[in-house]
């Protein structure tokens, strides 16, 4: 069962524009994650989040987490063609004990023209 | 420092046929998963591995199997293919930390089609 869901699920933007991508979810959560994946490749860890931050930032990214709306949003800076890729939000599975499991979203494609 | 290595990276099957999907890790993580990744679908969880010698069955565990025998490989097995096994499986492990959960380290998939 999908935990998280992104928001758009795609978006196109000129190079240098800011792309905002936004996941919410269900239940309440300890933390939340966000992963790149480029075409054909494994996703990679961006950013994680814990429930007592509300914003977070690491290089061109910053996370903020709402969590009385059950809602995050991952926002790219400075858009770069490389930054081309889809993202994804995860968040603890429902009755997962230990933090043991992850349920991802779909995904939000981001396209970035040169 | 490889981190996740699958292997094979591609594999066409007949219907019926048999094969196993290899996962190490050396970065010496307790935690391991096979998701598949299906068009519009996002990534599903079929089997996951707190430790050596335990496994769990995820979101989509039917018609595969798996094993982890040492800590660092995680094995995923197919006994019978069917077409509806056709995807893209990606391997993943991570650390025990404290409360919460940790970064996933992924490996680049194993693209398996089904005839």
């Amino acid at each position: 069962s999908q935990q998280g869901e992104e928001d758009p699920q795609a978006l196109s933007i000129q190079e240098g524009e800011n792309a905002t991508m936004n996941c919410s979810y269900k239940t309440s959560i300890n933390n939340l994650q966000w992963y790149r994946q480029n075409s054909g490749r494994g996703l990679v860890h961006l950013i994680l989040i814990r429930s007592n931050e509300r914003e977070k930032h690491s290089g061109r990214l910053r996370v903020t987490l709402d969590t009385s709306k059950k809602s995050s949003s991952l926002l790219i800076t400075a858009s770069r063609a490389a930054d081309t890729a889809s993202y994804f939000c995860a968040t603890p599975a429902p009755n997962s004990g230990g933090y043991q499991k992850v349920t991802f979203g779909t995904g939000t494609k981001l396209q970035v023209i040169p | 420092n490889a981190g996740v290595t699958q292997t094979p990276k591609f594999r066409v099957l007949k219907t019926g046929q048999s094969m196993t999907l290899l996962c190490a890790q050396d970065m010496n993580h307790e935690y391991m998963y096979w998701y598949r990744q299906d068009p519009g679908m996002g990534l599903r969880l079929i089997h996951y591995s707190v430790g050596e010698g335990t496994t769990a069955k995820g979101e989509v565990p039917d018609g595969y199997n798996v094993s982890r025998l040492k800590k660092q490989n995680f094995l995923l097995g197919l006994e019978s293919a069917a077409p509806s096994q056709t995807s893209v499986y990606f391997c993943a492990s991570s650390g025990k930390q404290g409360e919460g959960n940790q970064p996933q380290h992924f490996g680049d998939g194993t693209r398996l089609s089904i005839l």
